[in-house]
């Protein structure tokens, strides 16, 4: 069976900094490029990042370039996105997924005062 | 960047209708396109992959077409748990989603 399941989120200031990560299982991570999609309270689905099977390749959407890193441990199943200077317009739910189609059921960042 | 057109924006059908969602690429991407269902407080769930590909499980009433800039997804006859959000979303360039299409029932 596969799982995935994100962790991390929560309520941050304007500013702050979050560390997302997502574990995964039941299929071949290592195999896969990975994702990160948000969706902002009901709001359609926006593309946040990629990363390449072996990490050597990684893509932003524009808004997050420079604030955002997307990264992945092959050895743990396990992607991350490192967000810093948040906005309120961050506010969202974070999905990961893969290639293959498979997304967890998200985790909620709200960047609020 | 690739932009996606989907269209309608919403629809409003019955039980038993066939329907037909669009979008349309920005440039060619080949058949590197996808269809997504999510309904309320769910993660979204793949249906077609590939364009024209059925995911493992989906039901057969659930069909894709296209390739190059234009793609339609097809729901033959529609039934009660197919109300929900569509969207399409293409990895030819970067990933891009549509805007969705958001199908009500009569």
């Amino acid at each position: 069976e596969v799982q995935v399941v994100e962790s991390g989120g929560g309520l941050v200031q304007p500013g702050g900094s979050l560390r997302l990560s997502c574990v995964t299982s039941g299929f071949s991570f290592s195999s896969d490029w990975m994702s990160w999609v948000r969706q902002a309270p009901g709001k359609g689905l926006e593309w946040v990042a990629n990363i390449r099977e072996d990490g050597s390749a990684k893509y932003y959407v524009d808004s997050v370039k420079g604030r955002f890193t997307i990264s992945r441990d092959n050895a743990k199943n396990s992607l991350y996105l490192q967000m810093g200077s948040l906005r309120a317009d961050d506010t969202a739910v974070y999905y990961c997924t893969s290639v293959d189609g498979y997304w967890g059921q998200g985790t909620l960042v709200t960047v609020s005062s | 960047d690739i932009q996606m057109t989907q269209s309608p924006s919403s629809l409003t059908a019955s039980i038993g209708d066939r329907v037909n969602i669009t979008c349309r690429a920005s440039q060619g991407i080949r058949k590197e396109l996808g269809w997504y269902q999510q309904k309320p407080g769910q993660a979204p769930k793949r249906l077609i992959y590939a364009a024209s590909s059925l995911q493992s499980g989906v039901p057969s009433r659930f069909s894709g077409s296209g390739s190059g800039t234009e793609f339609t997804l097809t729901i033959s006859s529609l039934q009660p748990e197919d109300f929900a959000t569509y969207y399409c979303l293409q990895h030819n360039n970067y990933f891009s989603f549509g805007q969705g299409t958001k199908l009500e029932i009569k």
